[in-house]
């Protein structure tokens, strides 16, 4: 259980060019699901917070008009990087609460990321 | 944010215990320990959770002091496959955001 999948794995565009990445939970409602960015040999950097229903939250120093978040349902979140360009590039994972955390704790699962290059 | 501090790096040879500390001391009454594993070009996966004194299941085991300032994971006979970044968070209830906030992590290079 506990499934979280993103879409694509990877993706190669053009810079200007807009690129839509999906993230589900496949066997779980989440009420909250998270957008990280990691570079190369670095940690995981969260970008935002997305609330169904609601507008996402977004941390400092990411443009929320570059990086749209739309969370549509309980199972489904969007993060679409327009007007990509190089710097752009880096490997998008998303993870997802459950919206009944099971037992105790607060757990996120994550989806396998998608590698983004903008050429 | 309760800030957690963890070593770079580690090595180990293969069928040897490995632990991994990472210091907590900001750890809020409500905060979890959390640690993940992840490989390269993955998301991170969840291995374990606690709040106190000790916790295993079928991966690795979760040392937790009784002051909470500090949580240990426990591999137990490593093998190459968890070559592995293992990341420990510390956070709390649906609305505590602590746990979000990834340190940097511990890259562990098993040793054939």
């Amino acid at each position: 259980g506990a499934v979280v999948s993103q879409h694509p794995s990877r993706v190669i565009c053009k810079s200007g060019t807009s690129v839509k990445i999906e993230c589900r939970s496949l066997d779980f409602q989440a009420t909250t699901m998270f957008w990280y960015r990691q570079f190369p040999k670095q940690s995981l950097m969260l970008m935002a917070t997305s609330n169904e229903g609601s507008k996402a939250t977004y941390e400092q120093g990411v443009e929320k008009d570059k990086f749209l978040i739309n969370h549509a349902s309980l199972t489904l979140s969007t993060l679409t990087v327009t007007s990509a360009h190089p710097e752009d590039s880096s490997f998008y994972i998303c993870s997802a609460r459950p919206r009944l955390a099971g037992g105790w704790g607060d757990t996120q699962y994550f989806g396998p990321g998608t590698r983004l290059t903008v050429l | 944010l309760a800030k957690t501090t963890q070593p770079i790096s580690m090595d180990s040879y293969e069928g040897q215990e490995v632990n991994i500390t990472c210091s907590h001391n900001n750890i809020a009454t409500n905060d979890y320990i959390t640690w993940y594993q992840q490989f390269p070009s993955q998301g991170p996966r969840f291995i374990i959770q606690g709040y106190k004194t000790k916790v295993t299941n079928e991966v690795a085991s979760l040392f937790i002091p009784a002051d909470r300032k500090s949580s240990t994971l426990s591999l137990p006979r490593v093998s190459l496959s968890d070559t592995a970044v293992y990341y420990c968070l510390v956070g709390g209830d649906q609305t505590g955001a602590n746990n979000l906030f990834f340190g940097t992590g511990t890259r562990l290079t098993v040793i054939p």
